[in-house]
C-alpha cells in the first residue's frame, strides 16, 4: 500500500504570510495513462473535507488562487501565497492514483500565530 | 451541482452491524463520471478511506477493513450504502461519503456503545 507523509505536522503562521506543506509518497504517483493523481483537501474546524486542488496543481471549482500546487513523482508541495483567517484548518494530502483506492496522509494542522 | 448526504443510526451496540446510506442529488449516480466511496474520521484523528463502488456494482475495499464491510447501489433510489460488521468501540467516527473523493457529504457521527 502507498503511504503519504506530510511536514510538516503543524504550521503555525502569520496572517498575510505564505505557509507550505509537504507530502511525500512511498512510491511514485505516476498512473499508466501518464496522470497524477495527487490532491490536497481542506478541513476546516467542524466541517468536512474539502478538495482545493487535484492532479498535483489544478484547482478544483471555487478554489481562491493564492492556493497552489506543485510537484511530481513522489514529492509534492502545497502553498498558500497569504494566509487568511479562513485558512485555518487541517489540510490532508491524499492519492488517487490506485483510484478507486485511497489513501490519505496524516494532515497538517495550520493555525494563525 | 452534485450533493451528498448521509443518513443511518448514530448509535451502534458493539458486535452489530453499522448501516449507513448516502443520498446522492444533483446528479446520477449511474454517472461513468465517478465512483462512490466513504470514508471515516476517529475524532481528533485523521481520515481513512474505507471502500468506493462504481455504479455498474464493482466494489474496492480497504484491505483493513475488507472482511467486515459490504458497500451496495442502488441506481433506482440514487443511493449508496456501507454495512460494517462486528463494530467494536474503534469503529466509533464521522462517516464520509464521497463521489470521486472530489464532493464530499457532511458526514455522520456514529457511536459504537452499549
Amino acid at each position: 500500500d502507498i503511504v503519504m507523509t506530510q511536514t510538516p505536522l503543524s504550521s503555525p503562521v502569520t496572517l498575510g504570510q505564505p505557509a507550505s506543506i509537504s507530502c511525500r509518497s512511498s512510491q511514485s504517483l505516476v498512473h499508466s495513462d501518464g496522470n497524477t493523481y495527487l490532491s490536497w483537501l481542506q478541513q476546516r474546524p467542524g466541517q468536512p473535507p474539502r478538495l482545493l486542488i487535484y492532479k498535483i496543481s489544478n484547482r478544483f471549482s471555487g478554489v481562491p488562487d493564492r492556493f497552489s500546487g506543485s510537484g511530481a513523482g513522489t514529492d509534492f508541495t502545497l502553498k498558500i501565497s497569504r494566509v487568511e483567517p479562513e485558512d485555518v484548518g487541517v489540510y490532508y494530502c491524499m492519492q488517487a492514483t490506485q483510484f478507486p483506492h485511497g489513501t490519505f496522509g496524516q494532515g497538517t494542522k495550520v493555525e494563525i500565530k | 451541482q452534485l450533493q451528498l448526504q448521509e443518513s443511518g443510526p448514530g448509535l451502534v451496540k458493539p458486535s452489530e452491524t453499522l448501516s449507513l446510506t448516502c443520498t446522492v442529488s444533483g446528479g446520477s449516480i449511474s454517472s461513468s463520471n465517478y465512483y462512490w466511496g466513504w470514508i471515516r474520521q476517529p475524532p481528533g484523528k485523521g481520515l481513512e478511506w474505507i471502500g468506493s463502488i462504481y455504479y455498474s456494482g464493482n466494489t474496492y475495499y480497504n484491505s483493513s477493513l475488507k472482511s467486515r464491510v459490504t458497500i451496495s447501489v442502488d441506481t433506482s433510489k440514487n443511493q449508496f450504502s456501507l454495512k460494517l460488521s462486528s463494530v467494536t468501540a474503534t469503529d466509533t467516527a464521522v462517516y464520509y461519503c464521497a463521489a470521486a473523493f472530489d464532493i464530499w457529504g457532511q458526514g455522520t457521527m456514529v457511536t459504537v456503545s452499549s
